[in-house]
C-alpha cells in the first residue's frame, strides 16, 4: 500500500497553469508495481479522470480528451513523486484534485491508494 | 468519452439489498472486465470497493459484490447499515486507454 502526499496552491487566476505535486512513499513511481493517476471532482461534473504516467521499460502517458491539448503529467524519479501541470485554466477548471494509485494491471486502473485531495478555485 | 449512466439516487432500509446500476457502451463496460465500485464518504476520498467487475480488495464486506451483463455493470448491497450512505462511482477501462466514471449514485438508508 502506498502513501500519497499532494501539494501545491489552491487558488490559480485564470489562463494560468494548475500544478500539483503528489509525493509517493511505500512504493516507486519508477516500478512496474503502479500506474499514477490524476483524477478531478467538481460537483458539475462529477469524478473526471485526467490522465496517468507508468513505467513499463519506458515511460507512458494517457491524458483524458477532455484536457489532452493543455494537460501534463510528469514523473520525477529523484524525489519520488509525480506532478499535474494543467495550463490556460478557466473558473470551469476549479475542483477537488486527486491523485490516485492503480496496480500494475495497465487496464485495470482500479484506484487502490488516493491522495488526501486538494480543493483548487480558478478566480481572479 | 461520455460519463458512464448511473441513477442519482437509491435508498434502503437497514437490512435491505439495493442494488445500483452503471450503464456504457462497447467501448468501456461492454468490452472490457475492468470496471471498479466506489464508496465516497462527505469529505473524504473515493475507497475502492470492487474491481474487475466482482472481485472485492481486502478488508471489503462481502456484503459488496459487483456483476456484468452486456453493456451494465451492477454493485449490489445486501444487509443494509447506516454507515454504508454514501455516493458510489463506477469506472471502466476504455478503448481509448483511458478511464471514465459514472455520474455517482447517493444512496440513502431510511
Amino acid at each position: 500500500q502506498a502513501q500519497l502526499q499532494q501539494s501545491g496552491p489552491g487558488l490559480v487566476e485564470p489562463s494560468q497553469t494548475l500544478s500539483l505535486t503528489c509525493g509517493i512513499s511505500g512504493d516507486s513511481v519508477s516500478s512496474n508495481s503502479g500506474t499514477w493517476n490524476w483524477i478531478r471532482q467538481s460537483p458539475s461534473r462529477g469524478l473526471e479522470w485526467l490522465g496517468r504516467t507508468y513505467y513499463r521499460s519506458k515511460w507512458y502517458y494517457d491524458y483524458a480528451v477532455s484536457v489532452k491539448s493543455r494537460i501534463t503529467i510528469n514523473p520525477d524519479t529523484s524525489k519520488n513523486q509525480f506532478s499535474l501541470q494543467l495550463h490556460s485554466v478557466t473558473p470551469e477548471d476549479t475542483a477537488v484534485y486527486y491523485c490516485a494509485r492503480a496496480g500494475p494491471d495497465v487496464k485495470r486502473l482500479s484506484m487502490t491508494d488516493w491522495g488526501q485531495g486538494t480543493l483548487v478555485t480558478v478566480s481572479s | 468519452q461520455s460519463a458512464l449512466t448511473q441513477p442519482a439516487s437509491v435508498s434502503g432500509s437497514p437490512g435491505q439489498s439495493i442494488t445500483i446500476s452503471c450503464t456504457g457502451t462497447s467501448s468501456d463496460v461492454g468490452g472490457y472486465n475492468y470496471v471498479s465500485w466506489y464508496q465516497q464518504h462527505p469529505g473524504n476520498a473515493p475507497k475502492l470497493m470492487i474491481y474487475d467487475v466482482n472481485n472485492r480488495p481486502s478488508g471489503v464486506s462481502n456484503r459488496f459484490s459487483g456483476s456484468k451483463s452486456g453493456y451494465t455493470a451492477s454493485l449490489t448491497i445486501s444487509g443494509l447499515q447506516a454507515e454504508d450512505e454514501a455516493a458510489y462511482y463506477c469506472s471502466s477501462y476504455t478503448s481509448s486507454t483511458t478511464l471514465v466514471f459514472g455520474g455517482g449514485t447517493k444512496l440513502t438508508v431510511l
